[in-house]
């Protein structure tokens, strides 16, 4: 199976755009999470989408949004970027068999430097 | 209550040493601690996971030691390799979702 794939991989912005990010889930996977990771933050939660719906959701504000397609597909939006918006954003997919045990699978992540 | 914390930040062990990394979390609804590898410009890939029923688990040169009581549970890295430098992250997660919190990560580096 194909793992998780992300696009870009790469992208560069500047301050007060909007940035949309892609995530492909490894085939069958129902669930797709979003991550920011960031050198003084570290790992962070940003949201989870199962068959559509934002299940859960991270302590992010409003300009972080997301949406998942009928086949899995996510995406998630950035409006009006901050300087403190750099980061690496981390896809992943799981197979949700509903215990919150199941394997999460990341994706590289995209990297997002705003200027 | 969602934290996790993560011990030590950096470690540097010989090749064919232990290398050892800790975590404790506060929030008793936790009931899945996995632990991920990264290395630079990947995505974390999971190592080895545990649920609280069990207080150890092994697999291959990785093992998981788990104390429900002192909430904490801690990595074994043995006989350590060059290979398995990369930054470690424990997680934890409840049984509501898929909502992993990780612990800050630790940079690990096996000196040949």
């Amino acid at each position: 199976k194909a793992g998780v794939t992300q696009t870009p991989r790469y992208l560069i912005k500047t301050r007060g755009q909007q940035v949309t990010l892609s995530c492909s889930p490894i085939s069958g996977h129902r669930s797709v999470s979003w991550y920011q990771q960031t050198p003084g933050q570290g790992l962070q939660f940003l949201f989870e989408y199962f068959s559509e719906t934002q299940r859960n959701k991270g302590n992010f504000p409003g300009r972080f949004s997301g949406r998942q397609f009928s086949n899995s597909r996510s995406e998630m939006n950035v409006s009006t970027l901050e300087l403190g918006d750099s980061a690496l954003y981390l896809c992943a997919s799981s197979s949700a068999d509903g215990t919150g045990r199941d394997t999460q699978y990341f994706g590289p992540g995209t990297r997002l430097t705003v200027l | 209550q969602q934290q996790v914390k993560q011990s030590p930040q950096s470690l540097i062990v010989q090749k064919g040493g232990i290398s050892i990394i800790n975590c404790a979390y506060e929030n008793t609804a936790f009931d899945y601690f996995p632990w991920y590898q990264q290395f630079p410009g990947k995505g974390p890939a999971l190592l080895i996971a545990i649920r609280p029923d069990v207080s150890e688990k092994k697999e291959g040169r990785f093992t998981i030691s788990f104390n429900k009581s002192a909430k904490q549970f801690s990595l074994h890295i043995m006989d350590s390799q060059p290979g398995d430098s990369a930054t470690y992250f424990c997680a934890a997660s409840s049984p509501s979702g898929s909502r992993l919190t990780f612990g800050e990560g630790t940079q690990l580096t096996v000196n040949p």
